[in-house]
Order: C-alpha cells, then sequence, then structure tokens
C-alpha cells in the first residue's frame, strides 16, 4: 500500500485557513486520497476523498497535485472545533486491497 | 450517523481469559474493519473482512482472530487476552458505489470499545 507522510502537528488561528499537507509519493494510478479526522477518542469521522481532481464539500476543499504526489486538505474558515487529528490515507481499489491503514496524522490545534 | 455498533463499550478482564469484541452494521456494507488506538501510535488495523467469512490481517494481528459469518457481524477475539492488549478497539464499515460497485465509499466507525486486561 502507498504510504503517507504529514508533519506530526500545526496550529492555526480561530478564522483562518487551514492548510494541512500530505506527501503520498507512492500513489498508484487507482488509489484514492482520502481524509479523515477524530476528535478527541471519538470515533474517526470521513472528511473527504479523492481521485485526481480537486473537491470540495461542507466541510472541506481537498487539492491534489498533478502528479498526484501530494495533496493539502483545506478548512477554509477553522473553528475551535476543528481542533482534532487529521488522517490523510491512500487507499486502494476495491476487493481484497480495499483495506483503510492509519498513519499517525497531524494533529491541529486551533486557537483564539 | 451510520448504523455501527460496537459492545461492549467497556470491559475488564483478567489476564488468559477469552474476549470477545462485537461489531453490528444495519447498513449493508461489504467492508469491515477492526483497529486498536493506543497513545502514541494512532489508529492500527487488525483485521479486515471484504465479504462474509472473507477476511485477511492487517497489521498487528497477532493474539487476535475475526469471524465474519453473516454481513452485519463481525467479531474480534482475543483467544487468551494479555495486558499489551489492553487499548480502544474502533470498529469501520464501508461499501461500494458505482455502477460495477467499483467506488469505495468512505468508512464510518464506530464509538469505540474500551478494554482493560488486568
Amino acid at each position: 500500500d502507498a504510504k503517507t507522510t504529514q508533519p506530526p502537528s500545526m496550529d492555526c488561528a480561530e478564522g483562518r485557513a487551514a492548510n494541512l499537507p500530505c506527501n503520498h509519493s507512492t500513489i498508484s494510478g487507482n488509489e484514492y486520497v482520502y481524509w479523515y479526522r477524530q476528535i478527541h477518542s471519538q470515533g474517526p469521522q470521513y472528511i473527504i476523498h479523492g481521485l485526481k481532481n480537486n473537491e470540495t464539500n461542507e466541510m472541506a476543499s481537498l487539492i491534489i497535485t498533478e502528479d498526484r504526489k501530494s495533496s493539502t486538505l483545506i478548512l477554509p474558515h477553522a473553528t475551535l472545533r476543528d481542533t482534532a487529528v487529521y488522517y490523510c490515507i491512500v487507499r486502494p481499489h476495491t476487493g481484497t486491497a480495499s483495506k483503510l491503514t492509519f498513519g499517525t496524522g497531524t494533529r491541529l490545534q486551533v486557537t483564539l | 450517523d451510520a448504523g455501527i455498533t460496537q459492545s461492549p463499550r467497556h470491559k475488564v478482564t483478567e489476564t488468559g481469559t477469552p474476549v470477545t469484541l462485537r461489531c453490528h452494521q444495519t447498513e449493508n456494507h461489504r467492508y469491515m474493519y477492526w483497529y486498536r488506538q493506543d497513545p502514541g501510535h494512532g489508529l492500527r488495523l487488525i483485521h479486515y473482512s471484504y465479504g462474509v467469512k472473507d477476511t485477511d490481517k492487517g497489521e498487528v494481528s497477532d493474539g487476535y482472530s475475526v469471524s465474519r459469518s453473516k454481513t452485519e457481524d463481525f467479531l474480534l477475539t482475543l483467544e487468551s487476552a494479555t495486558s499489551s492488549q489492553t487499548s480502544v478497539y474502533f470498529c469501520a464499515i464501508s461499501g461500494e458505489k458505482g455502477a460495477g460497485g467499483d467506488l469505495p465509499t468512505e468508512a464510518f466507525f464506530g464509538q469505540g470499545t474500551r478494554l482493560t486486561v488486568v
């Protein structure tokens, strides 16, 4: 499975955009990039995913580079409730290979 | 919330005893996963299932077994619990979409089971 690399921690001021980078240089053609977050000790929560085009939903935007070797999750107006650990995951295609493997993620601290 | 339930939510057991954790879903999703989470390690995949009776090992499968006899239930068993298996266990489910059923859907996680082995 392709591995991901994320910074261990980041800070962001409330109301500003939080840009969380992820490196996945060994990603293969049919692997999707997924982002999840985990607030305190709750179960992880899905945020967004994409294959090669940029994606946006009500929570965030996902920017994937043209070579697909890295991506950035953007929280446009971070709030204190966005403080969490954010996981970038590369997910293989379906079938027997569709396991979901997490790294250690980025701990985002949103401050006043 | 996605229809996924873990039971029990909390359990304390003694070293050497067998323990079974249950993950139940009402979404009819194909894939089910068991993770453990420990401080400093993030979420680590124990076992996963890609269909009834179809399971495979994750990165930390030693000391654990799983069974999936029907779509809705995925059981995680610790045959002889050890203190190193004290952890928070999460179950997750995900499905497929698209005309060929070849597009993975997002995963939904349960609320976790806190297991303490004394």
